[in-house]
């Protein structure tokens, strides 16, 4: 079976670093491209960015370049997001994705890792 | 970048009655390929969203067959052919033609 296993909510102040993972079960996980989502509370998806496991490159949106780093780790089958320095309006709903073959849509979805950030 | 726009923001259905979803994307998302990268989710309340309809009119997997997606070029629609109380929810669109991948802001459907 095909899960996306993320890690846990997690309560941080503005300035501190973190990163947040997703952990992929019953697949191939080098083959398939793994993509993050943004849902800030009460509000719609942003497409944040994705990796490609096999080689680590990533594609960000123009929105989220610099904001944060996406990478992975094919030897534990994981992706991660980060950030170096967090803000308050970085808190929110993280989801990562998975891209079915031939970019046919999300078609494995995380539960989602809540991020809050108190100022 | 490519901007999508759904209409309407909010839907109340009543249960068995059809209901419809409008998508319209800022280009066109056919690609030379012969596809069209346009994906329908639904986010079911305190849920992760779920793919129902890829390349604009496929269902994926397990997705019932009263839903259906339709549509090409920049014009997209969802519709539903007799809605159920467990299709409450945000319903988004989302052009995976060209990075940045980009959602509708989505449609709230929810029962009268």
């Amino acid at each position: 079976e095909v899960q996306l296993v993320q890690s846990g909510a997690e309560v941080k102040k503005s300035g501190e670093s973190l990163k947040i993972s997703c952990q992929g079960f019953g697949y191939r996980f080098n083959s398939y491209w793994i993509a993050w989502v943004r849902q800030m509370p009460g509000k719609g998806l942003e497409w944040m960015g994705i990796v490609w496991p096999a080689d680590s490159s990533v594609t960000y949106s123009p929105s989220f370049q610099g904001q944060v780093t996406i990478s992975v780790d094919k030897s534990i089958n994981t992706a991660y997001l980060q950030w170096s320095s967090l803000r308050a309006s970085d808190s929110g709903m993280y989801y990562c994705a998975r891209l079915s073959g031939g970019n046919w849509g999300f078609d494995y979805w995380g539960r989602g890792t809540l991020v809050t950030v108190s100022s | 970048d490519i901007v999508m726009t759904q209409s309407p923001l909010s839907l109340p259905v009543t249960p068995g009655e059809p209901a419809s979803i409008s998508c319209r994307s800022s280009q066109s998302l056919l690609h030379s390929n012969g596809h069209t990268y346009l994906n329908w989710y639904l986010q079911k309340p305190g849920q992760s969203p779920q793919l129902l309809i890829y390349m604009g009119s496929n269902r994926a997997s397990g997705v019932p067959d009263r839903f259906s997606g339709s549509g090409s070029g920049t014009d997209f629609t969802l519709k539903i052919n007799r809605v159920e109380a467990e299709d409450v929810g945000v319903y988004y669109c989302m052009q995976a033609l060209q990075t940045p991948y980009s959602f509708g802001l989505g449609t709230i459907l929810d029962i009268k």
